[in-house]
């Protein structure tokens, strides 16, 4: 049962466009989110969370909007950069006290590749 | 520039040998993943640690896989014996718990052990 769900493996978009990843959940339990950037042969890296009691989380380039009726988060980047070419976890978390912290359960990962 | 510290980097080794994975987290960071990457399954959550005490290991087949943290500064995993099916890239993680606050769900990864398991 995958309760984080990217439905899009591969995502190609034109430098200085914008770039759209969407995120599907399950567990209505669920009320912290977040995106990883990967590169080939690195870890995982933190890009941007947003709590449940927002809709929006800004931060740079980079904008999540949450959207709890439809359980959907997607993640925008405004304008798309050759660097941005990674793969891109969507992540989810509980926060029900102590024993979920960190928890996070992931998506498959969509790969972005931004063409000069 | 605090990162996550996993060796070995890659590991080639014979199916039914040991494997063992070693982590330094982060200094100051209470709380220890291990996740799995493999092409099917994404990343999964193995095994997880705060304060050294093991929280939730339900995602680790526990025939053949254990993890520890002998001390604060060192998370294992280990494989015995090793099965082609364990080939994965093996990343560890740390965090600290912010207080009651969502936002201390950050998790920082290290750059993963590769194993292939023939």
């Amino acid at each position: 049962d995958q309760q984080v769900k990217q439905n899009s493996p591969s995502l190609s978009v034109q430098e200085g466009r914008i770039s759209i990843l969407n995120c599907d959940y399950t567990n209505s339990m669920f009320d912290y989110f977040l995106w990883y950037k990967k590169y080939p042969a690195e870890g995982p890296t933190f890009l941007i969370s947003i709590s449940s009691i927002k809709d929006k989380n800004e931060d740079g380039r980079f904008t999540v909007f949450l959207n709890k009726s439809a359980k959907h988060l997607s993640l925008h980047i405004v304008p798309s950069q050759p660097g941005d070419s990674a793969v891109y976890f969507c992540a989810a978390s509980a926060f029900a006290g102590g024993t979920s912290y960190g928890k996070l359960t992931f998506g498959q990962g969509t790969i972005l590749t931004v063409h000069p | 520039d605090a990162r996550v510290t996993q060796t070995p980097r890659h590991k080639v080794t014979e199916m039914g040998q040991e494997v063992t994975m070693r982590c330094q987290p982060i200094l100051g960071h209470n709380t220890v993943f291990w996740y799995r990457q493999t092409m099917m399954q994404g990343l999964e959550l193995l095994a997880y640690f705060r304060n050294r005490a093991p929280l939730d290991d339900s995602g680790m087949p526990k025939d053949r896989f254990s993890a520890e943290m002998p001390d604060a500064t060192l998370a294992t995993l280990k494989i015995q014996p090793s099965e082609p099916r364990d080939s994965a890239v093996y990343f560890c993680a740390s965090g600290t718990r912010g207080i009651a606050s969502p936002s201390g769900n950050t998790i920082y990864f290290g750059e993963g052990s590769w194993l292939t398991v023939v």
